[in-house]
């Protein structure tokens, strides 16, 4: 059974500072992806991460995928309080979504002023 | 608006009885998927289809759960005889899927089931 661990699960943090958040899984997939969720409302795509190295950039957030070690990453840098959300990793075993994507619990992230 | 929208929002109804939720896709989308999320937990798949096809529904929680798609178009999610257990968000998402290319998938706001 396919497991999709983040960690940390709860992140306070203060503005202005980077952190990273950790996305493991415990099967072989080349494909990982990172969402977004703000309270109530349903899941914006961050990034598309497709083969080992893969490094993707948008404003202060940047997500890496690293297949030989399961492991995807996403920094968060000098933050700032709009940037409060979940955030999930999702992983496509199947080569294109034909089994769905398999979600982690997610990273709940606060930035205090 | 040309996101997946989905109907109805929120959704209470009564343990025993059944409901149907509705999602329509983005228009040129092939492939529309099925998630259920429950609170402090990431969304947990259910059933997709490629145009008509319902090509996956193993991973429907029970066979009080069942889904439709029946011109490729719209699909509707109904659970029969509702439960407790059942109260959650429930999320369409579709994609647009041409062969081996990779596109992601773009979630509807969900529909907010709660069974008393």
């Amino acid at each position: 059974e396919l497991k999709v661990e983040q960690n940390p699960l709860f992140l306070s943090m203060q503005e202005g500072k980077n952190y990273t958040i950790y996305c493991n899984y415990s099967t072989t997939s080349d494909r990982l992806y990172w969402y977004r969720q703000d309270p109530g409302k349903s899941l914006e795509s961050l990034f598309v991460l497709l083969s080992n190295g893969a490094v993707k950039q948008e404003g202060r957030l940047m997500a890496s995928l690293d297949t030989k070690a399961r492991l995807s990453t996403l920094h968060i840098t000098a933050a700032v309080h709009d940037l409060s959300a979940t955030y999930f990793c999702a992983v496509d075993t199947s080569g294109g979504g034909a089994d769905g994507l398999t979600f982690g619990k997610g990273t709940h992230l606060i930035i205090q002023p | 608006d040309t996101g997946v929208s989905q109907n109805p929002r929120h959704k209470i109804t009564k343990r025993g009885q059944n409901v149907t939720f509705r999602c329509d896709p983005i228009s040129e989308h092939n492939r529309l998927y099925w998630y259920r999320q429950t609170l402090g937990q990431g969304p947990e798949f259910l059933t997709y289809f490629q145009n008509e096809a319902q090509l996956e529904k193993s991973r429907l929680l029970s066979d009080r759960f069942s889904a439709e798609r029946p011109k490729g178009s719209f699909s509707t999610l109904e659970i029969q005889r509702t439960e407790q257990g059942d109260s959650a968000m429930y999320l369409c998402a579709s994609q647009y899927q041409p062969g081996t290319a990779v596109y992601e998938q773009y979630f509807g706001p969900g529909t907010r089931l709660t069974v008393t």
